[in-house]
């Protein structure tokens, strides 16, 4: 069965810090793996995705994610934080196209100044 | 891009009271349709997953009485929720795809439904 595992509940990050979140899916085949983000009583916003390919897949807002097979991680990267990435980041696998996704519990992001 | 509309944002009503949920995909022909569950500081939960014409498919737990789902065409489904309790209190989001595609978007997230039942 397929899994998404965030460590991190909450992580605070000073503006203009780098970002690192943590990701770990558990899948036999090789997944979908996206990463979304939530800001408080709003839907969900996708970041980036990796299908296949370079693993080192670029989103919006200047993040980036590196898929490793090896560890089974898909970690969130930001160089600089700004104060507007507060917010829920959720990590996410699929099985095949059209199919449901699998959320992590998610990672808050506060950011401090 | 592709949006989903989901209606309404926010409803506040009495316990025993049934309330449905909208979800349209106003520019794609969605062919499925998914429910998920979200509480407070949690992650997002699979309720149900819905296919235009065809009945609901739902997770282990999630009560198919409680929860109707309805795919009547191709840009809209529905969520009723039956004689809400307290319980049922949640935030609840749609997602739309087209079977077998993710194209640019893997599913085209509604904005969310903040349901609380006094």
């Amino acid at each position: 069965a397929q899994s998404v595992t965030q460590p991190d509940i909450h992580i605070t990050v000073s503006e203009g810090a780098s970002l690192e979140l943590r990701c770990n899916y558990s899948y036999g085949a090789t997944p979908y793996l996206f990463w979304y983000v939530q800001s408080p009583g709003q839907g969900l916003q996708l970041l980036l995705k990796y299908f296949s390919g370079d693993t080192l897949v670029q989103g919006i807002k200047g993040f980036e994610a590196e898929f490793k097979r090896s560890q089974s991680s898909f970690n969130l990267r930001k160089p600089s934080v700004h104060w507007s990435d507060a917010a829920e980041y959720f990590c996410a696998v699929g099985a095949k196209a059209g199919t449901a996704l699998i959320f992590g519990k998610g990672t808050t992001l506060s950011v401090s100044s | 891009g592709a949006v989903v509309s989901q209606h309404p944002s926010r409803v506040i009503c009495k316990s025993g009271t049934s309330v449905k949920i909208e979800c349209r995909s106003l520019d794609f022909q969605a062919t499925t349709m998914f429910w998920y569950r979200q509480f407070p500081k949690k992650s997002l939960m699979l309720m149900a997953t819905s296919n235009e014409g065809s009945k609901a498919t739902y997770e282990q737990g999630v009560e198919k009485d409680k929860f109707l789902i309805n795919h009547a065409s191709l840009t809209l489904s529905t969520l009723t929720v039956t004689s809400a309790h307290p319980e049922d209190s949640s935030f609840y989001i749609c997602s739309a795809s087209v079977q077998g595609s993710w194209g640019n978007q893997p599913q085209h997230f509604g904005d969310g439904t903040r349901l609380s039942i006094l």
